[in-house]
């Protein structure tokens, strides 16, 4: 079975600072990792993903993550928070094949002060 | 392109009704997912459909049914309401053949409400 943990239901960083995202995921196959951002009253658009070769993932919008199969994280990063940054992010687990079925962490919600 | 269509947006129920959910998929894709989203939780997967054949379903009880038509749009039919099936439900269309590495693209998503 898959499952996915976000550590941190909510994180609130200044405007300008360092975002940071927990992700930890665990997975009895190689895992396909996933991040989405949901705005309010939008559904899920994809930010990332990594599937297989560079551990090292940009995204868009500034994002990045690196998959680190030791600690079995999936850790999100952006150097310097904007206000438009504001969202909830979720982290998601897929296996290599089959059906296209994602599971996803309970989010984590991003508040930029200003 | 167009993406992700769902209707209706918001919907009240109540208790023991039946509701049925639409969705229509981004022009090109043949492969429909569901996933319910309830508050401050991350979505749960439902179910999908490839080609009109359901492929792969989630821990959700049989009152829980869909179907995918030969356009590719889906609905999402869900009988005997419960309260705890007030939430927000997303359908994701995708393409190509199937893999855990293709990308879902979401609609908004209908919010039930059940009294």
């Amino acid at each position: 079975a898959q499952s996915v943990t976000q550590l941190g239901s909510h994180v609130s960083v200044s405007e300008g600072a360092l975002v940071l995202l927990r992700c930890n995921y665990s997975s009895s196959v190689p895992p396909y990792l996933f991040w989405y951002v949901q705005y309010p009253n939008q559904g899920l658009q994809l930010l990332l993903k990594y599937t297989t070769g560079a551990t090292l993932v940009k995204g868009i919008n500034g994002f990045e993550a690196e998959f680190k199969k030791s600690e079995t994280s999936f850790h999100l990063t952006k150097p310097s928070a904007h206000m438009s940054d504001a969202a909830e992010y979720f982290c998601a687990v897929n296996k290599a094949q089959g059906a296209q079925k994602l599971v996803f962490g309970q989010g984590t919600r991003l508040t930029i002060n200003p | 392109e167009t993406g992700v269509t769902q209707s209706p947006t918001h919907l009240i129920k109540t208790r023991g009704q039946q509701v049925t959910l639409r969705c229509s998929s981004q022009s090109g894709h043949n492969t429909v997912s569901w996933y319910q989203q309830a508050l401050g939780q991350g979505p749960q997967f439902i179910f999908q459909y490839y080609r009109e054949e359901e492929n792969g379903r989630g821990n959700f009880p049989p009152r829980f049914s869909g179907l995918q038509f030969p356009n590719y749009s889906s609905e999402l039919n869900v009988n005997a309401l419960e309260l705890d099936d007030s939430a927000l439900y997303l359908c994701a269309s995708s393409t190509g053949q199937l893999s855990g590495a293709n990308v879902l693209t979401f609609g908004a998503g209908s919010r039930l409400t059940v009294l």
